[in-house]
């Protein structure tokens, strides 16, 4: 199976609430992590990344958390707008082959839908 | 930069036809990858590679052949076209060291292929 997921497949906010989607991963070696947001027909945008050695990165009215402890991965978006209503994914960065070289896996994603 | 490109953006074909999508990037990029992305899923990992010559298998391979000649192209093969193979198709690429992706991926359009 999978090595990420996501915990809540739909997430309804109002326009200007914070918004937080989460993410778990089961692979402990995992040392990089990439959330990216999807728009209808479109690829995925990178949104903000975080390395291992960190817990927590901020960007523009995102951050994201990192808690290595319980394996769980956070996107948490400030003033939430209409423009932010897309499908978001954490990836993990994982070794599939088994030959040591890593590869980035995508969870199932959230959905976002930001009421005006 | 043009960035990632992929060719053809849409595609229909026959069940037991073969074809190859095209995938080219001129950022210099180290890594790519190929996902498929099923209508309301996540984007699963078919191959990937970390440099020109070194290609491994992803999460869902089987079907699919990859060759890494250049550094810049990344072409993907349906040997036999299912209709299990009905998908959107991305192309990414990202810098790489030490067999890991160390950056962003970016990601190409996708190409949207239905086998009947």
């Amino acid at each position: 199976g999978e090595s990420v997921g996501l915990h809540l497949p739909t997430l309804s906010v109002q326009e200007g609430d914070n918004s937080i989607i989460n993410c778990a991963y089961s692979n402990s070696a995992s040392d990089y992590f990439i959330w990216y947001k999807q728009e209808s027909g479109k690829g995925p945008q990178f949104i903000i990344d975080i390395r291992s050695n960190m817990d927590k990165r901020q960007g523009q009215r995102v951050t994201v958390l990192l808690n290595k402890t319980v394996k769980h991965l956070s996107l948490q978006i400030a003033a939430t707008q209409p423009g932010d209503s897309a499908v978001y994914f954490c990836a993990e960065n994982i070794n599939p082959s088994g030959t040591g070289r890593r590869a980035l896996t995508f969870g199932s994603g959230t959905r976002l839908q930001v009421q005006p | 930069n043009a960035g990632v490109t992929q060719t053809p953006k849409f595609q229909v074909l026959k069940t037991g036809q073969s074809m190859t999508l095209q995938c080219a990037q001129d950022m210099n990029h180290e890594y790519m990858s190929w996902y498929r992305q099923d209508p309301g899923m996540g984007l699963r990992l078919i191959h990937y590679s970390v440099g020109a010559g070194i290609t491994d298998q992803g999460e869902v391979p089987n079907g699919y052949n990859v060759s890494r000649s250049t550094t810049e192209d990344f072409p993907l093969r349906l040997l036999s076209a299912a209709p299990s193979q009905t998908s959107v198709y991305f192309c990414a690429s990202s810098y790489s060291s030490g067999g890991r992706v160390r950056d962003t991926q970016y990601f190409g359009p996708g190409t949207r292929l239905t086998v009947l």
